[in-house]
C-alpha cells in the first residue's frame, strides 16, 4: 500500500537559517510521481514541485531544493534561507498507479524574525 | 481568475440539513477530486472523477455524494450533515501528468 511519512510535526526556525523537511514515501510501483504542496496560513494549496520516479535528478528553485533518493524512498525539500514568508504547513504527496494522491500528514514550518 | 474556483467559500450548517458544495474549473482538465483536510490528518479522498461518466469512492465517502455535471463541474453533497463533517473541504482537477492543482477550498461548520 502507498503511504507517506513526514516524521516531523513541526519545525521553529529563526529567519535565514537553513531548514530540511522530511519525507519517506512507500509504495510497489516503479512508476510514480512525488509532490510538494505548500499551506500557508490563509488555507490555500500551493503546488510547489513535482518529481516523477525515474528522475533523481535534484532540483533547486531559487531558494528551495529538492533531494529525491530512491535508495532511501526519500524526497526532501531544504530552504534556504528562510523567511518570515515561508511559514506554512509543507505536504508531501505520492500518485502511483491508483491515480490517488496520498498525502503525509503535513509538517509545520514556523520562521521567527 | 482562478482556473479553480469553490463556492460557497465559508458556510455555516445545522445537524441534519442538507448541503452542497461546488466546484468549477476552467483548466480543461477531465480528473476532479474532493478531500476533506482535518487538523492533524492531512488530506483525505473523498471522490473522484477521471470523467464526466466516471465517478469513484474514495477512502471516506461515507455520508457524501457526488455529482459530475460537466467536464468543468464537480459537486459535493452532505445530504444529512452531522457535525463530524466540520472541516476544510477542498476540490482539485489534474492532467495526465498528475499534478493535482487545488482550490481555495470551502470552510464548513456544522452546529
Amino acid at each position: 500500500a502507498q503511504k507517506v511519512t513526514q516524521a516531523q510535526t513541526e519545525i521553529s526556525v529563526v529567519e535565514k537559517e537553513d531548514v530540511t523537511l522530511d519525507c519517506v514515501y512507500e509504495t510497489r510501483d516503479t512508476t510514480y510521481y512525488l509532490f510538494w504542496y505548500k499551506q500557508p496560513p490563509s488555507g490555500e494549496l500551493v503546488f510547489l514541485i513535482r518529481r516523477n520516479s525515474f528522475d533523481e535528478q535534484n532540483e533547486i528553485s531559487g531558494r528551495y531544493s529538492w533531494n529525491f533518493q530512491k535508495s532511501t524512498s526519500s524526497f526532501n525539500f531544504t530552504i534556504t534561507a528562510s523567511q518570515v514568508v515561508d511559514s506554512a504547513v509543507y505536504f508531501c504527496a505520492l500518485v502511483d498507479s491508483s491515480y490517488k494522491l496520498i498525502f503525509g500528514s503535513g509538517t509545520r514550518l514556523l520562521v521567527r524574525p | 481568475d482562478a482556473d479553480v474556483t469553490q463556492t460557497p467559500r465559508n458556510r455555516i450548517t445545522k445537524t441534519g440539513k442538507r448541503i452542497m458544495l461546488e466546484c468549477s474549473q476552467t483548466k480543461g482538465h477531465d480528473r476532479m477530486y474532493w478531500y476533506r483536510q482535518d487538523p492533524g490528518l492531512g488530506l483525505r479522498l473523498i471522490y473522484y472523477s477521471f470523467d464526466v461518466k466516471d465517478i469513484n469512492k474514495g477512502e471516506i465517502s461515507d455520508g457524501y455524494s457526488v455529482s459530475r455535471q460537466a467536464q468543468a463541474k464537480f459537486s459535493l453533497s452532505l445530504e444529512s450533515a452531522i457535525p463530524n463533517q466540520t472541516a476544510l473541504y477542498f476540490c482539485a482537477t489534474s492532467d495526465s501528468q498528475e499534478t493535482q492543482y487545488f482550490g481555495p477550498g470551502t470552510r464548513l461548520l456544522v452546529l
